[in-house]
């Protein structure tokens, strides 16, 4: 079955670069997705990866995808107070019966100034 | 473009009643999924919508159903409410296999 699962903290330094690792077990998973959720909020979708691939940048996201290991991790450079947050990180799975998400349960990032 | 819209934004609800939950998504988009997320299971999948039929069910009760119109716009239902249904419910919409999902505000429902 799906599981996914990730670190429950962690705290950074204004400036320094952030990183929030993901494990997942699908190996049929087809997309990988990064969601931030601010409190009170909904989802906010901040990247997504394919699984043939092992690297994508978007701005100061950096996504890279260990497939063998089935580890997923989010880079984000410059980090700023605004990216104190929950970071969810969810495999798609595609199967006969339909698409689904499966989430991990969540890394609350604290920005310390 | 518009973003996903769920309404009513909260919601108070007895024990014992239902209650239905909107979700209108992004324009164009034809896939509607629904996600419960509560502070002891997280967030967890509902089911998928696509072209008004329900393509794929989460591991729920069958007090929780759902539909969805010509329009794409979706509704879900949770009868005979239990204190345990009380959490952030969100919609998401996606146009096709190959991209993100998009995800709404949310509908908070507390059940007293």
């Amino acid at each position: 079955g799906e599981d996914v699962e990730q670190s429950l903290f962690l705290s950074v330094r204004e400036g320094d670069s952030s990183v929030i690792n993901c494990t997942y077990t699908d190996s049929s998973s087809t997309y990988l997705y990064w969601y931030k959720q601010e409190p009170g909020a909904g989802l906010q979708l901040l990247t997504y990866i394919f699984s043939n691939m092992d690297m994508k940048q978007d701005q100061r996201l950096t996504v890279l995808l260990n497939k063998k290991d089935k580890h997923l991790s989010l880079r984000i450079a410059d980090t700023q107070t605004g990216d104190s947050a929950i970071y969810f990180c969810a495999e798609r799975t595609v199967k006969a019966a339909g698409n689904k998400l499966t989430f991990g349960g969540g890394t609350r990032v604290l920005v310390k100034p | 473009k518009a973003g996903v819209t769920q309404t009513p934004r909260y919601l108070i609800k007895t024990r014992g009643q239902q209650v239905t939950l909107s979700c209108s998504p992004i324009s164009g988009h034809r896939s509607v999924s629904w996600y419960q997320q509560t502070p002891g299971q997280g967030l967890q999948f509902l089911f998928e919508y696509f072209s008004e039929t329900q393509r794929n069910k989460g591991n729920f009760p069958g007090r929780f159903s759902g539909r969805q119109f010509s329009n794409s716009r979706s509704e879900m239902n949770v009868s005979t409410l239990e204190l345990g249904d009380s959490a952030l419910y969100l919609c998401a919409s996606t146009p096709d296999q190959s991209e993100g999902y998009t995800f709404g505000s949310g509908t908070r429902l507390t059940v007293v």
